[in-house]
C-alpha cells in the first residue's frame, strides 16, 4: 500500500509570492490533516479535512488555506509568504472515523519551504 | 487547556546504552497515546500506540508504558544504536477529538554517539 505523498519535497519563494502543496493520502483514508514544524519547535496544527469539508483548524492566519478534493487528495496554499513561513510542512492522513478513533496519523516525507 | 509535556528537551547517549524519554499530559478525556520517531528533515513514523486499558507495549527495541492515573508515559530505548538518533514525539487524543487535532509534545531530540 503506497504511503502518503508530497509534492514538492523542496521549494524556494520570495517573500510576497503565494505557494501550493499537495498531499496525496493512504488510499482510503478519507482524512488530511496539515502541520507546520519550524527548527526546534514541535509541530503545530493548521488544519484537518474530511470528506472535503474543512473540520478542524489551528490558530494561523488567514493566509494559510487548504482544500481536499472529492479524491482525499488535499492542498494547502500559502498567500503573502514571509520569512517566518520557512519551515517542514507535513501532511498526515487517517481513516478518518468519528471522534475517538485510535488516533493513528500517517505523515508524508513533507515540503521544505524556504522563504527569501 | 490540553497539554503534552516531553523530557529532557535532549539527550545524548552512548552506543549500546538505555535511556528514557518522559511524556506528560493533562488531555482529558483521554483516548489514546502515541509515540512518533522523527528522522531529521523527515516525516513522523508511529512506534506505539496505547489505550486507556494498556500499560506496556513494545517495538523491538522500543517499550512504551503507561499510567493513565499520574497521565504520564515513557518510552525505553534498550542497546541503541546510531539509527536512533531522531526526534521522539508524543502525541494524545482526547475523546471526541479528531485524530489530526491530537495535542502533539515538542519532542526529545536523542542523539546515539559511537
Amino acid at each position: 500500500k503506497a504511503g502518503v505523498t508530497q509534492t514538492p519535497r523542496y521549494l524556494i519563494k520570495t517573500r510576497g509570492q503565494q505557494v501550493t502543496l499537495s498531499c496525496s493520502p493512504i488510499s482510503g483514508h478519507r482524512s488530511v490533516s496539515w502541520y507546520q514544524q519550524t527548527p526546534g519547535q514541535g509541530l503545530q496544527f493548521l488544519f484537518e479535512y474530511f470528506s472535503e469539508t474543512q473540520r478542524n483548524k489551528g490558530n494561523f492566519p488567514g493566509r494559510f488555506s487548504g482544500r481536499q478534493f472529492s479524491n482525499s487528495r488535499s492542498e494547502m496554499n500559502v498567500s503573502t509568504l514571509e520569512l517566518g513561513d520557512s519551515a517542514l510542512y507535513l501532511c498526515a492522513s487517517s481513516p478518518g472515523a468519528a471522534g475517538g478513533n485510535t488516533g493513528e496519523l500517517f505523515f508524508g516525507e513533507g515540503s521544505r519551504l524556504t522563504v527569501l | 487547556k490540553n497539554q503534552v509535556e516531553q523530557s529532557p528537551q535532549s539527550l545524548i547517549i552512548l552506543e549500546g546504552k538505555n535511556c528514557t524519554l518522559q511524556c506528560n499530559y493533562t488531555v482529558s478525556p483521554f483516548s489514546n497515546l502515541r509515540w512518533y520517531k522523527q528522522d531529521t528533515g523527515r516525516g513522523p513514523v508511529s512506534l506505539t500506540i496505547m489505550t486507556f486499558s494498556e500499560n506496556t507495549k513494545s517495538n523491538g527495541r522500543y517499550t512504551a508504558t503507561l499510567d493513565a492515573d499520574t497521565k504520564q508515559s515513557s518510552l525505553h530505548i534498550t542497546a541503541s544504536q546510531l539509527s536512533d538518533s531522531a526526534s521522539y514525539i508524543c502525541v494524545v487524543s482526547a475523546w471526541g477529538t479528531n485524530a489530526g487535532k491530537s495535542t502533539f509534545g515538542d519532542g526529545t531530540t536523542l542523539t546515539v554517539k559511537p
